[in-house]
């Protein structure tokens, strides 16, 4: 089945720095990509999603990038602010209803 | 609309106890799904249900049973608890279901002694 490993498990980046997530997946048939946030004590929510027809996609400060290749794709925070310090699990689907998770990786961002 | 809503919030149990986890969702979303979420695990998928009539195990779902009791409802049941089920557990749901974004309920945090 599914596998999605995710790197790094901690993060810690300055204000106004980029940050980067990287996660990979096992499964060559798995076709979406999405990004969750979760704050402390709150539910994860959708930040950004890829499909394996797309390269890339951005929204406002945050993207992602696919390598169905190298089955592997990305999370990219420009600007970072005090307010993206959260968990943040990448996930993959190959269509089969199937959600698999990452590990997550806990960003803090420090003023 | 309230989204997704899960009772109860929070639970303690006795080793060997039963009990159910509940889960609604008032968006018409076809697909709905229970995952834990233990410290440096990630979400791990429990049981989902593509659509009402219909379920099927994820990754964990030793020691669970799950109900899709209409389209709206899918409760999740530990029939004898263990130690090992002590988590916070999400229940989610998603219109689409391939490729469709999931939102989440608020969690229930289990505690087995």
């Amino acid at each position: 089945g599914e596998n999605v490993e995710q790197h790094p498990s901690t993060l810690s980046v300055q204000e106004g720095d980029s940050a980067v997530i990287k996660c990979t997946y096992s499964d060559s048939a798995s076709n979406y990509f999405p990004w969750y946030k979760q704050e402390l004590g709150k539910r994860p929510q959708l930040i950004i999603d890829i499909r394996s027809n797309v390269g890339e996609k951005k929204d406002q400060r945050i993207a992602v990038t696919l390598n169905k290749t190298a089955k592997h794709f990305s999370l990219h925070i420009t600007e970072t602010q005090p307010e993206d310090s959260a968990v943040y699990f990448c996930a993959a689907s190959s269509g089969t209803y199937k959600y698999i998770f990452g590990t997550g990786t806990r960003l803090k961002v420090l003023a | 609309n309230a989204g997704v809503t899960q009772t109860p919030k929070f639970q303690v149990l006795k080793t060997g106890q039963s009990m159910t986890l509940q889960c609604a969702q008032d968006m018409n979303h076809n697909s709905m799904y229970w995952y834990r979420q233990d410290p440096g695990m990630g979400l791990r998928l429990i049981y989902y249900s593509a659509s009402e009539g219909t379920t099927d195990k994820g990754e964990v779902p030793n020691g669970y049973n799950v109900s899709r009791l209409n389209k709206r409802e899918f409760s999740l049941r530990l029939e004898s608890a263990a130690p090992s089920q002590t988590s916070v557990y999400f229940c989610a749901s998603s219109l689409e279901g391939v490729g469709g974004e999931l939102f989440f309920g608020e969690g229930s945090r289990l505690t087995v002694l």
